[in-house]
């Protein structure tokens, strides 16, 4: 595709519902990142998935966060029991190096409001 | 603990004028810099990246640069217009690390 997409645009849900956003990133890109944008907050690190590696959890803030990439290629960010403070873009990049950091191409973001 | 901080929240200025933001980091030694462009509804959109052993970067109406000593990088937007009018943000990779880390970015609007 021409660039990174994301799905859903916009999802609102209830206190204590799960949701799923998915990411669907460059063809080819081996990097694979979900951040999290709250109002006036810089871009908080999520996870970081590279080809088959294991991923990087470092950034989940909790248990209730989790992440899968399938076939090295789409994503998907689920979010357990969620809470109001989960409300927030979240947004995913996708970048094609093998080893380091490179240029990150970032979809449109999944804004989460949590009632 | 690491720490980012981008001079000020919003910045106003003249059309035409030169915008200069700054990006002041703490506790960090990055290999690199990069700074990203985001309209609001939108991902960031990657500018431009400087390597610790470079002084200057520059595109087009764009300039960057990067001291090490002072721990910061400063954008400029020569001949800025309204269209530039966005949030910026700087983002740093630390060695070893698998992620950017951003600051809160600064919102620029340019005055017509």
């Amino acid at each position: 595709g021409a660039g990174v997409s994301q799905s859903p645009s916009n999802k609102v849900t209830e206190k204590g519902k799960d949701v799923e956003l998915r990411c669907d990133p460059i063809s080819g890109h081996t990097a694979l990142y979900w951040y999290r944008q709250s109002l006036g907050q810089g871009l908080e690190f999520l996870i970081y998935f590279q080809g088959n590696s294991a991923p990087d959890k470092s950034g989940l803030p909790s248990d209730r966060f989790s992440a899968e990439r399938t076939g090295g290629s789409v994503s998907t960010l689920t979010i357990q029991r969620t809470q109001q403070e989960d409300s927030a873009v979240y947004l995913c990049a996708s970048s094609a190096s093998l080893v380091g950091l490179d240029t990150q191409y970032f979809g449109p973001g999944t804004r989460l409001t949590v009632l | 603990s690491q720490k980012i901080e981008q001079n000020s929240e919003a910045l106003n200025i003249q059309e035409g004028k030169t915008a200069t933001l700054t990006c002041n980091y703490t506790n960090y030694s990055p290999a690199y810099l990069q700074w990203y462009r985001q309209d609001p509804g939108r991902g960031p959109v990657f500018l431009l990246l400087i390597r610790e052993n470079e002084k200057e970067k520059r595109k087009e109406r764009l300039k960057v640069t990067f001291d090490t000593t002072l721990k910061q990088s400063l954008f400029h937007i020569t001949a800025s217009q309204p269209a530039d009018s966005a949030t910026y943000l700087c983002a740093l990779e630390r060695t070893g690390a698998n992620n950017l880390f951003f600051g809160t970015g600064t919102r620029l609007t340019v005055i017509p």
